[in-house]
C-alpha cells in the first residue's frame, strides 16, 4: 500500500529564514509521481511540483526547491527567504504510474512571521 | 477562466439530512474528484469518475453517493448514514486518469472547497 508521512505537524519561522518541509513516502511500484500541494487560508490546494520515479534531479524554481531520494525514499521541499505569503498547509502526495488517485500525507502547517 | 466551482462554501445540517454539495468545472477535464479533509488527516478520496456516467468508490465512500450526469458537473451527497460528515470537502479534476502512458499521473486541479458543519 502506499504511503506519505509527514512528521512535521507545524513549523514557525521567522520571516527570512531558510524552511524545510520533510516527507518520506512508502511504495512498492518502481513508477510513480511524487507531487507538493500549497492550501493558503482561502482552501484551495495549489499544484507546486510534479517528479516522476525516474528523475532524480533536483530542481529549484525561484525561492523553493526540491530534494528527491530515492535511496531515502523522500521528497523533501526546501523554501529559502521565507515570506509571509509562504504560510499555508503544505501537502506532499503520491500516486502510482497510471491513474491520478493522489494519496497525500497529512500536511505541514507553516507560519511565517514578520 | 477556466476553473472549479464548489457550492456552496459553508453549509450546516441536522442530523439525520442528506446534504448535496455542487462541483462544476469547465476545464473539459474527463475525470473528477472528492476529496475529504480534517485536521490532521490530509486528504482522503471519497469517490472518483473517470468519464461521464461511470464513478468509482474511494477509501471513505461509505455514507456517500455521486452522479456524474455530465462531464462538468459531479456532485457529491453527503447522506445520514455518514456518521461524521462534519468536514472540509474538496472537488478536483484532470485529464484522463485510464490512458497507461508515461504522462498518465496527471495533475488535479482543485475548487476552494466547502465546509460542512452537522448541528
Amino acid at each position: 500500500a502506499q504511503k506519505v508521512t509527514q512528521a512535521q505537524t507545524e513549523i514557525s519561522v521567522v520571516e527570512k529564514e531558510d524552511v524545510t518541509l520533510d516527507c518520506v513516502y512508502e511504495t512498492r511500484d518502481t513508477t510513480y509521481y511524487l507531487f507538493w500541494y500549497k492550501q493558503p487560508p482561502s482552501g484551495e490546494l495549489v499544484f507546486l511540483i510534479r517528479r516522476n520515479s525516474f528523475d532524480e534531479q533536483n530542481e529549484i524554481s525561484g525561492r523553493y526547491s526540491w530534494n528527491f531520494q530515492k535511496s531515502t525514499s523522500s521528497f523533501n521541499f526546501t523554501i529559502t527567504a521565507s515570506q509571509v505569503v509562504d504560510s499555508a498547509v503544505y501537502f506532499c502526495a503520491l500516486s502510482e504510474a497510471r491513474g491520478n488517485k493522489l494519496v497525500f500525507g497529512a500536511g505541514t502547517i507553516l507560519r511565517v512571521k514578520s | 477562466d477556466g476553473g472549479i466551482t464548489q457550492s456552496p462554501k459553508y453549509l450546516f445540517r441536522k442530523e439525520g439530512q442528506n446534504v448535496t454539495l455542487s462541483c462544476e468545472q469547465n476545464l473539459n477535464h474527463d475525470a473528477m474528484y472528492w476529496y475529504r479533509q480534517d485536521p490532521g488527516q490530509g486528504l482522503r478520496l471519497i469517490y472518483y469518475s473517470q468519464i461521464v456516467n461511470d464513478f468509482q468508490k474511494g477509501d471513505i465512500a461509505e455514507g456517500y453517493s455521486v452522479s456524474r450526469e455530465k462531464k462538468e458537473s459531479f456532485p457529491l451527497t453527503v447522506t445520514s448514514a455518514q456518521k461524521n460528515p462534519t468536514a472540509f470537502y474538496l472537488c478536483a479534476s484532470s485529464i484522463s486518469d485510464w490512458t497507461e502512458t508515461e504522462s498518465g499521473a496527471n495533475v488535479l486541479t482543485f475548487g476552494a472547497g466547502s465546509r460542512l458543519t452537522v448541528l
